[in-house]
């Protein structure tokens, strides 16, 4: 069966590194999603993007989070510097044509730890 | 922004009971997701309701979307352990092209004891 693949599954950092995620969506769907979730809360969207081009950035914290997704296919996220506030799971959802018209898939997610 | 109250935030029962888990918001969604999404993973899809006034059933679990598409509910019968989860309501404003991602509730944490 079809998986969104996410990397790592866990990551321990200290405050001000960087750190990055990685996100492969399920073949052929054309929208990928990044998400962040503190415990106990829902998602909350980061980034949407369809193919290569991001189509919503505006929950993004820009001056420290970037994303790309340079061939329409896998997605990286960083984070540069972490701050404890970060501590969180980010997780990767890609859609077909869109969560209007079809089903988001999740990955398992990245759970960061910043000490 | 669109906000997502769900209620109760917590919920524990005994096997067997039935139960309703409830999504409310000001906003109208052209569609409405329900997720349920155990510890260390990710959120995976029951149900999307589109129509106001909408019910959908997926075995136990019985979904409506309310008349004027602002609120659902999440009823289950019969509750079994393996229902233990967070479950979590998600709206769409979305018409299917351009920035359509969903807003999240906080989610209702079930647990469902033996």
């Amino acid at each position: 069966e079809a998986e969104v693949a996410q990397s790592p599954r866990y990551k321990i950092t200290e405050k001000s590194q960087a750190v990055a995620f990685w996100c492969d969506p399920i073949s052929g769907h054309a929208t990928l999603y990044w998400y962040r979730q503190i415990l106990g809360q829902g998602p909350e969207l980061l980034v949407q993007f369809q193919d290569e081009s991001v189509v919503d950035d505006s929950q993004l914290p820009k001056d420290r989070f970037s994303a790309e997704r340079l061939k329409g296919v896998d997605s990286t996220l960083k984070i540069q510097p972490a701050e404890l506030g970060d501590s969180a799971m980010y997780l990767c959802a890609s859609s077909f044509q869109g969560i209007v018209t079809g089903e988001l898939f999740f990955g398992e997610g990245s759970r960061l730890t910043v000490l | 922004t669109q906000l997502l109250e769900q209620s109760p935030q917590f919920l524990s029962i005994q096997e067997g009971e039935n139960l309703t888990v409830y999504c409310n918001s000001s906003s109208v969604f052209s569609s409405l997701q329900w997720y349920r999404q155990e510890p260390g993973e990710g959120p995976v899809l029951l149900v999307t309701v589109v129509t106001g006034g909408e019910v959908k059933k997926l075995k136990r679990l019985t979904f409506q979307f309310g008349d004027a598409r602002k609120d659902s509910s999440l009823h289950i019968t019969a509750a079994q352990p393996g229902d233990t989860g967070l479950y979590l309501c998600a709206g769409a404003v979305g018409s299917g092209g351009g920035a359509d991602g969903l807003t999240f509730g906080k989610g209702t944490h079930l647990i469902i004891q033996p």
